[in-house]
């Protein structure tokens, strides 16, 4: 069963404008992560927010999570061509075992 | 530089095939995963494995089993693959941390056409 779902389906931005992406998610959560994948390729780890956090940054990402709204914001700021990629949420649940369920992703395409 | 190494990007099989798919880890992980990814689907998880000789299914395990004998190496079997078994597989691994993260390292995936 999907527990993420990402918003929108596809984003397309020219370089240098910001892009963000939305997840949903049903129940309650440790924590949430981002992932990362090229066409074809495996999934690269991106960023993690604990459950009591509300906002963490890394470089040119920001991400947010409202747990009362069962929501995250990945933000992309300054896109360049090579972020052009499939981005995904990923929450490990609770209680219990580090099992990752995954959303169906936002594929990004940023024209040079 | 950690590594999870799956042993074909690319397969064509024909349907009533056995169907080996490996995964080697060389980060001493404890956990190691099996997904499946299809257009629209995202990744669903097939089994994994906290320990050697330990395995859990996830969501979607049937028609799939896996094998666990070193705690380096996942394999996840197809014994008779058929056509709607066409996917991209994901190997992945993870540490048992304190923190519980689950941060998973992923393998560059095995492209599977069954014909």
């Amino acid at each position: 069963s999907q527990q993420g779902e990402e918003d929108p389906q596809a984003l397309s931005i020219q370089e240098g404008e910001n892009a963000t992406m939305n997840c949903s998610y049903k129940t309650s959560i440790n924590n949430l992560q981002w992932y990362r994948q090229n066409s074809g390729r495996g999934l690269v780890h991106l960023i993690l927010i604990r459950s009591n956090e509300r906002e963490k940054h890394s470089g040119r990402l920001r991400v947010t999570l409202d747990t009362s709204k069962k929501s995250s914001s990945l933000l992309i700021t300054a896109s360049r061509a090579a972020d052009t990629a499939s981005y995904f949420c990923a929450t490990v649940l609770l209680p219990g075992f580090q099992k990752l369920v995954f959303g169906t992703g936002t594929r990004l395409l940023v024209s040079p | 530089d950690v590594k999870v190494t799956q042993s074909s990007r690319y397969l064509v099989k024909r349907t009533g095939e056995k169907v080996f798919l490996e995964c080697v880890q060389d980060m001493d992980h404890e956990n190691m995963f099996w997904y499946r990814q299809d257009p629209g689907l995202g990744l669903r998880l097939i089994y994994f494995s906290y320990d050697v000789k330990m395995k859990e299914k996830g969501d979607i395990p049937e028609g799939y089993s896996v094998s666990r004998e070193k705690k380096e190496r996942f394999s996840l079997i197809l014994e008779s693959a058929s056509t709607n078994q066409t996917s991209m597989y994901l190997c992945a691994s993870s540490m048992i941390s304190a923190a519980n993260t689950g941060e998973l390292f992923f393998g560059e995936g095995s492209r599977l056409t069954v014909l």
